[in-house]
């Protein structure tokens, strides 16, 4: 079974700065996708970046990019010039390319990021 | 285009009583997921349809928790007879498919359970 673990709880970060959140996850498989997700307090999680296993490039999506480290299972999330609406808990997830494993995902439990002005 | 719709957005009930979730997914997603998030955890995924088949049900507990998706549509999660743990949020997410892509979830504003 696939595991995901966001080992920092909670980060924070000065309005403009910039902020990095870990995420690893532990899995057999060779094909997968990574996410990264953002849910704001109150609000709906949605879609922030997204990474294909087999692509070495690094997604980056405007201000948020990702190190995509395969070897090291390792798949951080980076926000440059942090703004006060980047603030919320950000969920990384791991998604099976298996159609066998029906596609399953795997969230981890979550960084809370508090941006201050 | 709308987004997934949940209702009802709020639910307290007495431990051992039923309770019903309704989820409306993106018009043309094929896939379907209910999942279950405990108050500082991750979401955990209780069950997966492709259209109105399930694909994954391997974490619901089938003793108290039941779910369908008529027509391929809509879908309603049951929980009887609830218990104190079930206090949760209850996301519903919609997805075009699982296969063949990175394809994202698409998710609902969500159900709080409360469970006294």
């Amino acid at each position: 079974a696939q595991t995901v673990t966001q080992s920092q709880p909670e980060m924070s970060v000065q309005e403009a700065e910039t902020v990095t959140l870990s995420c690893t996850y532990d899995t057999s498989e060779s094909d997968y996708y990574l996410f990264w997700y953002k849910q704001p307090p109150s609000r709906q999680m949605i879609l922030v970046i997204r990474q294909e296993a087999y692509k070495q490039q690094n997604a980056t999506e405007n201000r948020f990019s990702v190190n995509f480290q395969k070897a090291a299972k390792s798949f951080s999330l980076k926000i440059s010039d942090s703004q006060l609406g980047d603030a919320a808990m950000y969920f990384c997830a791991y998604r099976s390319a298996f159609t066998a494993n029906a596609g399953k995902s795997t969230f981890g439990d979550g960084t809370t990021l508090t941006v201050k002005p | 285009e709308a987004g997934v719709a949940q209702s009802p957005r709020y639910k307290i009930i007495e431990k051992r009583q039923s309770v019903a979730f309704w989820c409306n997914p993106i018009s043309g997603h094929a896939t379907l997921y209910w999942y279950q998030q405990i108050l500082g955890q991750g979401p955990k995924l209780l069950i997966q349809f492709q259209n109105n088949g399930v694909v994954d049900d391997s974490q619901l507990p089938k003793d108290r928790f039941s779910a369908e998706r008529l027509k391929g549509v809509d879908s309603t999660l049951k929980i009887q007879p609830a218990k104190l743990e079930d206090s949760a949020v209850y996301l519903c997410a919609s997805s075009l498919g699982f296969s063949g892509g990175p394809y994202e979830q698409y998710f609902g504003p969500g159900t709080r359970l409360t469970v006294t």
